[in-house]
């Protein structure tokens, strides 16, 4: 497909059990991220990955939580344990990594719909 | 570091009336500064961006936003509102280099209601 594509788009679990998130970016993306939206808390940083570089794990709130990037392309976000507070909505989201000023950062990042994790 | 700061979670105006979204940064270099919208139950969408050039902006829409360096200030307007304006917006800002370790960090979000 065109846009970035997210599984599953709802996801119902019990407290203590494992989930895993899929992130398909847009193809030749090579800058992928993954947001976490929680009621009245914005849109936080999770995890960045860029091309071959070691990824910036830096926003990822506990060691529950780890991403993992296959052939540069698709990204799994795994849960581990899984707690009532890591309800939210999970965005993968991708973009280019070089433009014309060379560093990518004026690069649009284009979301995908998200996966609505709900924790019982 | 950067940051953003989204005055106002909760707006609400009249359709057809000015539609003014406050957003203040902080950053310690250039900034590069976006504005996205979402609908309900939907992924976001850009809105418009600020990286270099000129400081007043024009996105979809009929949104503008101007980046004032002197207020640390990138406010989102649109002259007169339509009901199919009312959604969440979320300023964001990144570092205006640096591709490789640069996150995009957002806003808490300001949820825009449109009255008939």
């Amino acid at each position: 497909g065109a846009g970035v594509s997210q599984s599953p788009s709802n996801k119902v679990t019990e407290k203590g059990k494992d989930v895993e998130l899929r992130c398909d970016p847009i193809s030749g993306h090579t800058a992928l991220y993954w947001y976490r939206q929680s009621l009245g808390q914005g849109l936080e940083f999770l995890i960045y990955f860029q091309g071959n570089s070691a990824p910036d794990k830096s926003g990822l709130p506990s060691d529950r939580f780890s991403a993992e990037r296959t052939g540069g392309s698709v990204s799994t976000l795994t849960i581990q344990r899984t707690q009532q507070e890591d309800s939210a909505v999970y965005l993968c989201a991708s973009s280019l990594s070089r433009d014309r000023d060379g560093t990518g950062s004026g690069n649009t990042i284009y979301f995908g719909e998200g996966s609505w994790l709900t924790v019982v | 570091a950067q940051s953003v700061t989204q005055l106002g979670s909760h707006v609400s105006v009249s359709e057809g009336a000015l539609v003014l979204l406050r957003c203040n940064y902080s950053s310690s270099v250039p900034p590069y500064l976006f504005w996205y919208v979402q609908y309900p139950n939907q992924g976001l969408q850009l809105l418009l961006k600020y990286t270099t050039g000129a400081t007043l902006v024009k996105g979809i829409n009929g949104f503008e936003a101007e980046f004032k360096k002197s207020e640390t200030s990138f406010h989102l307007t649109k002259p007169s509102a339509h009901m199919s304006d009312a959604a969440e917006y979320f300023c964001a800002v990144r570092k205006g280099y640096g591709g490789a370790t640069n996150k995009l960090i957002f806003g808490t979000g300001t949820l825009l209601a449109v009255q008939p």
